[in-house]
């Protein structure tokens, strides 16, 4: 069974940074793509960034450009997020998310606040 | 970026009966590969998304027999033949043909 596992989510000020981690189990993590998708509250889904699971292609929403990073450690099965100059806009649950043009399996979430 | 477009964007809807849910993109969905990258995802009221069909048509795994999804290019429909109580929820049309990947609006299905 997959299961995704993220964590690192909590309150940050305006300006502050924030990694996010999704733990993978339940199959070959290193060979598929992954992705990122936030919620903002009472909002719909929005796509925020993915990566390649064989190669080093990255792939970022222009609202996040240039401030969010992701990463993987397939010997860690882990994904990650780091967040930063975050700003109040960017506070959403934030879903790890298994593939990229076909997503498949999301995570809980972590949610993420942005506020002073 | 391709802008999908989903009416309506509230459905109510009597158990038992039909529901169909429409998405439309602003460019075509059909990618270099020849597949269509369009998706239909259900998040019940505090959960997760799930996904119920891929690549227009195709049905996920445990996803019951009475939901299906058509269409071609730009216009797609997701139909349920006969609502249950556990189909109320937020559907999402999602398309992986583009960058940016891009998620519809919404349609929230509630029973009358």
């Amino acid at each position: 069974e997959v299961q995704l596992l993220e964590s690192g989510g909590g309150l940050v000020q305006p300006g502050g940074s924030l990694r996010l981690s999704c733990a993978a189990s339940g199959f070959t993590f290193r060979i598929y793509d992954m992705s990122w998708v936030r919620q903002a509250p009472g909002q719909g889904l929005e796509w925020v960034s993915s990566i390649r699971g064989g190669g080093p292609e990255r792939f970022y929403a222009d609202s996040v450009k240039g401030r969010f990073t992701i990463s993987r450690d397939n010997s860690k099965n882990t994904l990650y997020l780091q967040m930063n100059s975050l700003r109040p806009e960017d506070t959403a649950v934030y879903y790890c998310a298994q593939g990229l043009r076909l997503i498949e399996n999301w995570g809980q979430g972590t949610l993420v606040t942005v506020s002073s | 970026d391709v802008v999908m477009t989903q009416s309506p964007l509230s459905l109510p809807v009597t158990l038992g009966q039909p529901a169909s849910i429409s998405c439309r993109s602003t460019q075509s969905l059909v990618y270099s590969d020849g597949y269509t990258y369009l998706s239909w995802f259900l998040q019940r009221p505090g959960q997760s998304p799930r996904r119920l069909i891929y690549l227009v048509s195709r049905r996920d795994s445990g996803v019951p027999d009475r939901f299906s999804g058509s269409g071609s290019g730009t216009d797609f429909t997701l139909k349920i033949s006969r609502v249950e109580a556990e189909d109320v929820g937020l559907y999402y049309c999602f398309q992986g043909a583009h960058w940016p990947l891009t998620f519809g609006g919404g349609t929230r299905v509630e029973i009358k």
